[in-house]
């Protein structure tokens, strides 16, 4: 248990499909992020929140979008991906988004497939 | 650009030792952090380092040499549940989190 909570952990989607994965942290911290981990590549940062605000956008496809309705939740929906947006996508959370030794907290990741 | 390498996949014994290098190239250095990874799980932190020199944690111990761009991950007395993936990630000037594609550590009985 890492007070990190990702619903649906699986999740398969056709590419006309709209989805949304959603993650809950119950550990009090301010920040929260999406990553997109792939086989055998480095975690990539897709979306970072701040306060419910959004700090972080890197160059991540619109048809991935975030939310975040408050500090404990954070949502990602999905319309019209493709096969290769399947992934294991991970949701975070951290005391604040910067700080040198600002640990990061994941949860369990959602694993998705795009058929 | 930003890099961090390391070993795509190592194979150790279990009861024995291994370290898991990790090198970097980055805009400036804020800490360097290692996470372990089980098949199908979260990344957990194991470590933090930011000054050089040796942080130990139990069996666990990483190193830091910020001139050298370099750190090392040493596992003592393995376990078979140490077989996991373990991400080396370094804290850049932007206080931006660099990821290695982790090391996937193999224990053989």
């Amino acid at each position: 248990e890492t007070g990190v909570t990702q619903t649906p952990r699986h999740l398969v989607m056709g590419m006309t499909n709209k989805k949304s994965l959603k993650c809950e942290q119950h550990l009090g911290h301010n920040a929260m992020y999406w990553y997109k981990q792939s086989a055998k590549k480095p975690l990539e940062l897709m979306f970072v929140y701040s306060l419910e605000e959004r700090v972080e956008n890197n160059s991540v496809p619109s048809r991935f979008s975030p939310e975040c309705p408050n500090s404990s939740h954070l949502f990602l929906h999905l319309h019209t991906l493709q096969p290769e947006d399947s992934a294991l996508y991970l949701c975070a959370s951290s005391p604040q988004p910067e700080g040198s030794g600002n640990t990061i907290y994941f949860g369990e990741g959602s694993w998705l497939t795009v058929v | 650009g930003q890099n961090i390498d390391q070993p795509t996949e190592m194979t150790a014994t279990e009861g024995a030792i291994v370290q898991i290098n990790c090198t970097y190239q980055t805009s400036g250095f804020n800490g360097l952090f290692w996470y372990q990874q089980h098949a199908g799980e979260a990344p957990t932190f194991l470590s933090y380092n930011v000054l050089d020199g040796l942080e130990e944690k139990g069996r666990f111990s990483s190193f830091l040499s910020r001139s050298k761009g370099y750190s090392y991950l040493l596992l003592k007395e393995l376990q078979m549940k140490d077989s996991a993936s373990y991400l080396c990630a370094v804290r850049d000037s932007n206080y931006q989190l660099i990821w290695g594609a982790g090391t996937k550590l193999i224990i053989k009985p």
